[in-house]
């Protein structure tokens, strides 16, 4: 089983300042990962696809790189309503999917 | 509107089965892989199970499985999870999710609301 680990656990950013997420791989997953966002009492929602491939309708500042084991989520210019937890999930080793275990994005 | 709507949670005590539903509509049901994907109070996301599209290739996590059964009904749009010999660990909101592809798990592209498993006694 591929185990996928966040880093950090908690980032605290100011409104306007850029965030960065960190997602790791127990093995090389080449660019085989998923960024999903969950809001606070809804569902994830997807954000990036095949590690850097935004979701219809998802706006520009987030971008997503990396590939092998090495991952990066980068939101810039956040805003308020990107208050949420980010999680990654890779596809590349089946069964089972696995998803890191999240970064809560708080805006001071 | 593509839309999955998850039904069937509730409480249970530990030991007992519970079936949950998931209604899809807005897309061809058919085309694609479909997931439960589950998150305990407070924790989380973790895959659950899942399905190609035709039933022939289906997966488990480890702690669900001989216990738990997914199925599909394409000719419904709906997909099933049946839960046999639940244990209070399962205690969490499950989520059906559709997966991007049809023949693989990749990442899901559609998720449901949610629907909500309490296993205690």
């Amino acid at each position: 089983e591929i185990v996928m680990t966040q880093s950090p656990a908690t980032l605290s950013v100011s409104p306007g300042e850029r965030a960065i997420l960190s997602c790791r791989a127990s093995q090389s997953i080449s660019s085989n990962l998923a960024w999903y966002q969950q809001i606070p009492g809804q569902a994830p929602r997807l954000l990036i696809s095949g590690a850097a491939t935004r979701a219809t309708g998802i706006p520009v500042r987030f971008s997503g790189s990396g590939s092998g084991t090495e991952f990066t989520l980068t939101i810039n210019s956040l805003q308020p309503e990107d208050s949420a937890v980010y999680y990654c999930q890779q596809y590349n080793d089946w069964p089972p999917l696995t998803f890191g275990g999240g970064t809560k994005v708080e805006i001071k | 509107e593509v839309q999955l709507v998850e039904s069937g949670g509730g409480p249970i005590q530990p030991g007992r089965s519970l079936r949950l539903s998931c209604a899809a509509s807005g897309f061809s049901f058919g085309d694609h892989a479909m997931h439960w994907v589950r998150q305990a109070p407070g924790k989380g996301l973790q895959w659950v199970s899942g399905l190609i599209w035709n039933g022939d290739d289906i997966g488990y996590a480890d702690s669900v499985k001989g216990r738990f059964t997914i199925s599909r009904d394409n000719a419904n749009n709906s997909l099933y999870l049946q839960m046999n010999s639940l244990r209070p660990e399962d205690t969490a909101v499950y989520y059906c999710a559709r997966d991007s592809a049809r023949n693989f798990y990749y990442y899901m592209d559609v998720w449901g609301k949610g629907t909500t498993v309490t296993v205690s006694s």
